[in-house]
């Protein structure tokens, strides 16, 4: 069964800062990894995804890595802003079955001005 | 990547009552996903639903506390019965595409009192 864990669990940055956040799977037979975006009582927004073929994905100040091997991935933020303060879920979808997505625990970040 | 509108975008209810969550999308879709995000908690899977079949539930999910409807590639409706505090979560439907990966609807915020 597949498990998904993310740390840290909360990160409270000041503006301007380069973060990471990190997510690990237990099973590395995955068909993609996808980084979301959740901000308080809504839904989700996609970032990024990553297939399994693939090492990165960037998109303008997010950078996601993919190391399938290992069962890890990271997403890297730069210069980080105050409307990046959300929190951040990775999920992965696995190759065999229907298309189920099991997700992260969710790292909540917070940027002070 | 498609376009999902889901409501209500929130709403407060008595225990013992039923409410219907929506979605629509803009385009043609095999399968659509329901998940509940419970409070402070990650995103579960509740079920799965194919147009033209009764739905796939994942384990302690079941039909009469659940029941969904797909009656065409572009809607569906999950309906949470009998409601009681302990369901009082964040419901969201999400699709999937190859190319952009999972997309989710803006989520239902239900509160049971």
């Amino acid at each position: 069964k597949q498990e998904v864990t993310q740390i840290p669990a909360a990160l409270s940055v000041p503006e301007g800062e380069n973060l990471v956040l990190n997510c690990s799977f237990t099973d590395s037979a995955i068909y993609n990894l996808q980084w979301f975006r959740q901000d308080p009582g809504k839904g989700l927004t996609s970032l990024l995804l990553i297939q399994s073929s693939q090492r990165e994905q960037t998109s303008g100040r997010l950078n996601a890595s993919l190391d399938k091997s290992s069962g890890r991935s990271t997403l890297y933020i730069a210069a980080s802003q105050p409307g990046d303060s959300a929190t951040y879920l990775c999920a992965v979808r696995g190759v065999t079955g229907f298309q189920k997505l099991v997700f992260g625990t969710g790292t909540r970040l917070l940027v002070s001005p | 990547s498609a376009v999902i509108s889901q409501k209500p975008s929130r709403d407060i209810c008595q225990r013992g009552t039923s409410l219907t969550i929506q979605c629509q999308v803009d385009s043609q879709v095999t399968m659509m996903f329901w998940y509940r995000q419970q409070p402070g908690q990650s995103l579960t899977l509740i079920a799965t639903a194919n147009q033209g079949s009764e739905a796939t539930y994942e384990s302690g999910f079941v039909i009469d506390k659940f029941p969904i409807s797909r009656p065409n590639l572009t809607f569906s409706t999950l309906t949470v019965s009998n409601m009681s505090p302990e369901d009082s979560s964040i419901y969201l439907c999400s699709v999937e595409n190859p190319s952009y990966g999972y997309t989710f609807g803006s989520g239902t915020r239900l509160t049971v009192v």
